[in-house]
């Protein structure tokens, strides 16, 4: 099946640093998406992305499908970025749908 | 904005035990899954149903674990006999269809199993 690996596996910053976290896949994909797990175990959609650019406040998300590989931006970040950021994939040729996660970035924002 | 909801968000029982998660997903979608993440882990995928039937589903989704939907709102998962290693969180996903369509997900359900 699909790989996808996330990069870094931690990150640490001060309040308003910015940061880039990646996701790489293995095979064409149909469907990308970016979640932010908050510390109640929440999953909070960030993006629907399977190509190109999106922006939504201070996050941003690229992917660029034919190099397997998606870039989420966040800029001034704050304490209530902590969480996991993953990245999940549908590969091209899932018919009914199944995401495959990566192992996420774990952020940590200091004030 | 229409949401997946989930029930109970936190729900212990004692191993061996049936439990059943409930879901309720976007109303016109038609494609509907469930995720687990166990503590620390990443989320797996579990199953996916469409038109009333699995259409795909993991190893991890053995004959302790059931699916079904009941009537034309809810999605529910069973867990038959409950074990220590069933403790996770699950999450339900909805989709309008199977392809290129963004997934949407409840807020899950934590099962402790003691």
């Amino acid at each position: 099946g699909i790989q996808v690996e996330q990069s870094p596996p931690d990150l640490i910053l001060q309040e308003g640093a910015n940061s880039t976290l990646r996701c790489n896949f293995s095979d064409s994909v149909n469907n990308l998406q970016w979640f932010h797990q908050n510390p109640w175990g929440q999953l909070i959609n960030l993006f629907y992305i399977p190509s190109g650019t999106k922006q939504n406040g201070r996050l941003s998300a690229t992917t660029v499908a034919t190099e397997r590989y998606s870039l989420l931006y966040i800029s001034s970040s704050q304490t209530t970025d902590s969480g996991v950021y993953f990245c999940a994939v549908r590969g091209g040729g899932t018919s009914y749908g199944k995401l495959t996660f990566g192992q996420g970035t774990i952020l940590t924002v200091h004030p | 904005e229409p949401e997946v909801t989930q029930t109970p968000s936190h729900q212990v029982t004692q191993m061996g035990q049936e439990v059943i998660l409930r879901c309720v997903p976007i109303s016109n979608h038609l494609y509907f899954y469930w995720y687990r993440q166990i503590l620390g882990q990443k989320v797996e995928f579990l199953v996916s149903f469409y038109n009333n039937e699995i259409s795909e589903k993991s190893e991890i989704f053995d004959d302790q674990f059931s699916v079904e939907r009941p009537d034309g709102s809810n999605f529910t998962l069973k867990i038959r006999s409950t074990k220590l290693e069933d403790s996770a969180m699950y999450f339900c996903a909805s989709s309008p269809t199977g392809g290129f369509a963004e997934a949407f997900f409840g807020q899950g359900t934590r099962l402790t199993v003691v």
